[in-house]
């Protein structure tokens, strides 16, 4: 049964530290999404991609947030440093574009920055 | 920028009723209006809609895209306490982009 992997689940850090979020997106899909969720915004936007190239990465905070895919299997989006509002879910979805718009997604990352 | 608005924000029935969600949203060059529920964890998908005033149905599910009002709405007779959860809307555009709405938590009371 095909799903999108993200670890870790959950992630309790100290503010000012560095945090790492992976995402193994399902075999064959060839977009990527990353999303945060909170009671006050919904699902936000942070960035996206295509074929494993950036589309669009406006949502993040360029400062202290990044997003990368080293290859097709691994997405990560990194925070350094890490602030008390960078608490939230964060979710990874995968795509195929090539058949329709569909997104799966990973059970998330519950992050707490103290 | 592409805006997603759902509403209500949250709604309240007890099972039996009928209920309906409703989204409205601006986007350059739409492709697909979506819908999921998310109930513990990750959304999980329930229709994409691309034309207008077909509906789509799932059970005791249907939702209905006018594209001309930019509008979907989503439909849910003979309400469950299993119904409970976070409706959201997506839209996605034709460069790829999906944006979401704040969704719709719908609570079912026995």
């Amino acid at each position: 049964d095909a799903r999108v992997t993200q670890t870790p689940r959950h992630k309790v850090t100290e503010m000012g530290q560095e945090v790492t979020m992976r995402c193994q997106p399902i075999l064959g899909h060839n977009t990527v999404f990353w999303y945060r969720q909170t009671m006050m915004q919904g699902l936000e936007l942070l960035a996206y991609f295509r074929n494993r190239a950036p589309l669009d990465d406006s949502g993040m905070p360029k400062d202290r947030f990044s997003a990368e895919m080293p290859d097709a299997t691994l997405a990560t989006l990194k925070i350094q440093p890490s602030e008390p509002r960078d608490s939230a879910v964060y979710f990874c979805a995968s795509g195929n574009r090539a058949f329709n718009e569909k997104l799966f997604f990973g059970s998330g990352t519950q992050l707490s920055v103290l | 920028e592409d805006k997603v608005v759902q509403s209500p924000l949250s709604l309240v029935v007890h099972e039996g009723d009928t209920v309906t969600l409703n989204c409205s949203y601006e986007v350059t060059n739409f492709r697909s209006l979506l819908w999921y529920k998310q109930e513990k964890k990750a959304p999980t998908f329930l229709f994409m809609l691309t034309s207008s005033g077909i509906e789509k149905k799932s059970g005791r599910l249907s939702s209905i895209l006018d594209k001309k009002e930019l509008f979907s709405i989503l439909n849910i007779t003979a309400t469950q306490t299993g119904d409970s959860a976070i409706y959201l809307c997506a839209v996605a555009s034709r460069a790829g982009k999906s944006t979401f709405g704040d969704g719709t938590t719908l609570t079912v009371k026995p």
